[in-house]
């Protein structure tokens, strides 16, 4: 019973690099999230997916893409890292239900990313 | 638009005391409420919730309930240990408006607990 699954777990870029943080999750849950955790902000959205194929943008997606080709799946592109991005960065999915378990928010482990 | 406002922290306390931590709320429509707890090092896992009015959502002796009259969320719990220290995060969940079902979230508050 795997949950969301995040890699990699720690990253340390150079500015300029480029790196994908992969996030999976095996329960079939429609909408899927990042977010980025800095000392005292937080829990910012930085993007957003409703299904396969529909993504938006949420409170910092400056430097940033994503795309949901699958249900599964939803990479976090860093086009061109820079030490602003230093940061914890969560995945985290949901789905749309009335039921007692519905609209509980499952999170990956984190990723730790330092860009130097 | 949605939006959690929690109480700052740290909030600091000694093994046995009471605590509470206040979240309150703004939602257009009638959302559910969370409280996620995030061990040192760890990801955020779910506490607690409750999805609709007077609800009280409990768990690991921590309990909350759902006031719409006040649009409250508050966090307690009778007799905190050392291993409550944690980060928690009030969060809701917004089911009326059929929109995202992306959560949004407060900005958490530290709690540490003395021996």
């Amino acid at each position: 019973n795997a949950g969301v699954t995040q890699t990699p777990k720690f990253q340390v870029l150079k500015t300029g690099q480029s790196m994908t943080l992969q996030c999976a999750q095996d329960m079939n849950h429609e909408y899927m999230s990042w977010y980025r955790q800095d000392p005292g902000m937080g829990l910012r959205l930085i993007h957003y997916s409703v299904g396969a194929g529909i993504t938006d943008q949420g409170e910092v997606p400056n430097g940033y893409n994503v795309s949901r080709s699958t249900t599964e799946d939803f990479p976090l592109r860093l086009l061109s890292a820079a030490p602003s991005q230093t940061s914890v960065y969560f995945c985290a999915s949901s789905y749309r239900s009335t039921g007692p378990s519905g609209n509980t928010i499952y999170f990956g482990e984190g990723s730790w990313l330092t860009v130097v | 638009g949605n939006s959690v406002t929690q109480m700052e922290g740290p909030v600091t306390l000694s093994e046995e005391a009471f605590l509470t931590i206040n979240c309150t709320y703004t939602a257009t429509g009638y959302p559910s409420l969370f409280w996620y707890v995030q061990y040192p090092g760890e990801g955020l896992q779910l506490l607690l919730k409750a999805t609709k009015a007077d609800d009280k959502g409990s768990n690991k002796g921590f309990e909350a309930t759902y006031r719409k009259e006040t649009t409250s969320f508050h966090l307690e719990k009778g007799s905190v240990q050392v291993s409550d220290s944690a980060v928690y995060f009030c969060a809701l969940s917004d089911l009326k408006t059929g929109g995202s079902y992306i959560p949004t979230f407060g900005r958490g508050t530290s709690l540490i607990v003395h021996p």
